[in-house]
Order: C-alpha cells, then sequence, then structure tokens
C-alpha cells in the first residue's frame, strides 16, 4: 500500500530561520511527487512537480528536491506569509496524501 | 491560470437530505476529482473521472455518488446526509497524460458541509 509521512507535523520559525521539511515516501511505481501549500479554509495551491531522484525545484524562498526515498522544502529565511500547511501527495495508482506539515512563521 | 471553482463555500443541511456539489473547471481537463479533508485523515478520495459519463470508486465512495455529464462539471452527490459526512470538499481537475508521468492537480477553494 502507498504511503506518505511527513514531518514534523508542526514547526513553529522565527522570520529568517531556515528550515526544511521532510517528506518520506513508499510508492510502488512513482510517477510524481508534488508539493502543495494550503491556507486554512482554502483548497490546496500547487507548488512544484518532482519526477526523478536527484531533481530540484526553486520558487522564491522554497526549494524542492527528490531522493528514491524522500523529499525535502527547504525554506530559506522564511516569512509570516510562508505560513500554511505544505502538503506533499505522491502519484503512483494515483495520489497518495500525508497528513501535511503545518508551519508557522513568526514574525 | 487555471480555475476551479465550487458552488458554495459552506453549507449546513439535515440529516437524510439529498445533498449536490457542484465543481466546474475551465481549462479544458480531462480528469476531475472529489476528495475529502479531515483532521488527522488527510485528504481522502471519494470518486473520479477521466471523461464524460464516466466515473471510478476512490478509496470512500461509500455513501455518495457522482456525476459528469459535460466535461467542466463534475456534481458530488450526498443521496442521504449523515452527520459523518460532516467534513471539508475539495474538488480537483488536471489534464489526461497517456501512460507518462503524472500532471498535477489543481484544487477548487473546497465546501465546508456541515450535516446537523
Amino acid at each position: 500500500e502507498d504511503q506518505v509521512t511527513q514531518s514534523p507535523e508542526a514547526l513553529r520559525l522565527q522570520e529568517g530561520e531556515s528550515s526544511s521539511l521532510n517528506c518520506s515516501y513508499t510508492v510502488s511505481g512513482l510517477r510524481g511527487l508534488f508539493w502543495y501549500r494550503q491556507d486554512p479554509g482554502k483548497g490546496p495551491e500547487f507548488l512544484f512537480t518532482l519526477y526523478s531522484a536527484g531533481e530540484e525545484k526553486e520558487k522564491e524562498r522554497l526549494k524542492a528536491t527528490l531522493t528514491k526515498k524522500e523529499s525535502f522544502l527547504h525554506i530559506t529565511a522564511p516569512k509570516p506569509e510562508d505560513s500554511a500547511t505544505y502538503l506533499c501527495p505522491t502519484s503512483g495508482s494515483r495520489l497518495t496524501f500525508g497528513e501535511g506539515t503545518q508551519l508557522t512563521v513568526n514574525p | 491560470d487555471v480555475k476551479v471553482t465550487q458552488s458554495s463555500r459552506y453549507l449546513v443541511k439535515r440529516t437524510g437530505e439529498k445533498v449536490f456539489l457542484e465543481c466546474v473547471q475551465d481549462m479544458d481537463h480531462e480528469n476531475m476529482f472529489w476528495y475529502r479533508q479531515d483532521p488527522g485523515l488527510g485528504l481522502r478520495l471519494i470518486y473520479f473521472s477521466y471523461d464524460v459519463k464516466m466515473k471510478e470508486k476512490g478509496d470512500i465512495p461509500e455513501g455518495y455518488s457522482v456525476s459528469r455529464e459535460k466535461k467542466e462539471r463534475f456534481s458530488l452527490i450526498l443521496e442521504s446526509a449523515s452527520t459523518n459526512q460532516t467534513s471539508m470538499y475539495l474538488c480537483a481537475s488536471s489534464f489526461l497524460l497517456a501512460g507518462g508521468p503524472e500532471d498535477e492537480q489543481f484544487f477548487g477553494p473546497g465546501t465546508r458541509l456541515t450535516v446537523l
């Protein structure tokens, strides 16, 4: 059974304090790993797609990387507006979601 | 930009009522999906559709049905609403890629349904 585990469940950072979110997965026949951010009461917003180990994608303060077993979302010098829940569904036979990491960035 | 819209942001219904949740996408996507999201359980797939009049069961289809009469519209139906169907419902759409990597899904804003 496909499985995605995200850690930590919750993370509090000070503005400017860089850190990483982890997404571990076991998927048979990985066809892609996605990163989304979700603000409270809203639908997930697409950030990145990673298809193969070694691939990296960047967008502003965010950088996503992928290995054969996990993906990291690195956040450099975060700002309060980066506060959200981050999701990393994987695509095997269908999308498999973990529970996400709730990030809070304090000013 | 892809736009996925859902008919209601908030909905309150009574037990036993028939409930319709509507989803419309404007990017000519073949695939459409319905999820529910609950604290501690994450997003779970209810039903999906790869084409007009086509539907496939997801992981938790019990108590739900769907309808896709037009490519841009995908409806979720709760035949007889129950309190355990109180949840956030999310619609998504994506392109259908033949045999290749999965394409990203674009989500609507969600409908928070409360069943009393």
